[in-house]
């Protein structure tokens, strides 16, 4: 079985750029989401991702968006970086309609200067 | 609106030395609540799901409860490997809003 895994792990962009991640999700999932976390906080949900859809998002602004692949994949996109941006993004797969337990990958850590 | 607050924030033990993690929350409707274990620098592991009131789930060393109001990641005979931080997570029910998150505590057993 083969887990989440996300990329890049580690990245450094500037003020005003655009950024793109990427997640594979575990085998048999059908669900993504992306969670944001700063350092010292608990995770915030950014959104998630059902059959090529977005079907559920957190209080973040447009400038967050994202695509799901029909094999399950995700992107997750950042334009117009700002510093508070900074942070790890997680993201995490499940099975819908099934218990939500979510499955997490490393998470990608932004760094925008 | 939903929230969860996890205390303390940083526990430092010995060795052997059990103790207890909390979680309070407040929710409109809850679907479930999540226990996660961190490491620094990786993604959160899923520990435990509990559902409702009264009911308790163990795993080796650990065991969590919930009440109507607060759930507890109890920790007997800690070893060193179980230094980490602990999140406590919500559903609330909305299906696809996302798991509400605590601060989490960071743990540090000594040995």
């Amino acid at each position: 079985e083969t887990g989440v895994t996300q990329s890049p792990t580690h990245l450094i962009k500037t003020r005003g750029q655009q950024v793109t991640l990427r997640c594979s999700s575990q085998s048999g999932h059908n669900t993504v989401s992306w969670y944001q976390q700063a350092l010292g906080q608990g995770p915030q949900f950014i959104f998630q991702y059902y059959r090529e859809e977005e079907n559920g998002r957190g209080n973040f602004p447009p400038r967050f968006s994202g695509l799901q692949f029909p094999n399950y994949s995700s992107e997750l996109n950042v334009n117009a970086l700002e510093l508070d941006d900074s942070a790890l993004y997680l993201c995490a797969s499940s099975l819908a309609g099934g218990a939500r337990e979510l499955f997490f990958g490393e998470g990608s850590r932004l760094t925008v200067l | 609106e939903d929230q969860v607050t996890q205390s303390p924030e940083a526990l430092r033990l010995q060795e052997g030395e059990s103790s207890s993690l909390n979680c309070s929350y407040t929710v409109s409707g809850l679907r479930g609540l999540f226990w996660y274990r961190q490491d620094p620098g990786k993604g959160p592991e899923f520990l435990f799901t509990l559902y409702s009131a009264g009911e308790e789930k163990e795993k080796e060393r650990l065991k969590a409860t919930l009440t109507k109001k607060e759930s507890f990641l109890h920790i007997t005979a800690p070893k060193p490997e179980d230094s980490a931080t602990y999140l406590c997570a919500l559903d609330s029910g909305g299906g696809a809003d996302g798991l509400t998150f605590g601060k989490g505590t960071h743990l540090i057993i000594q040995p």
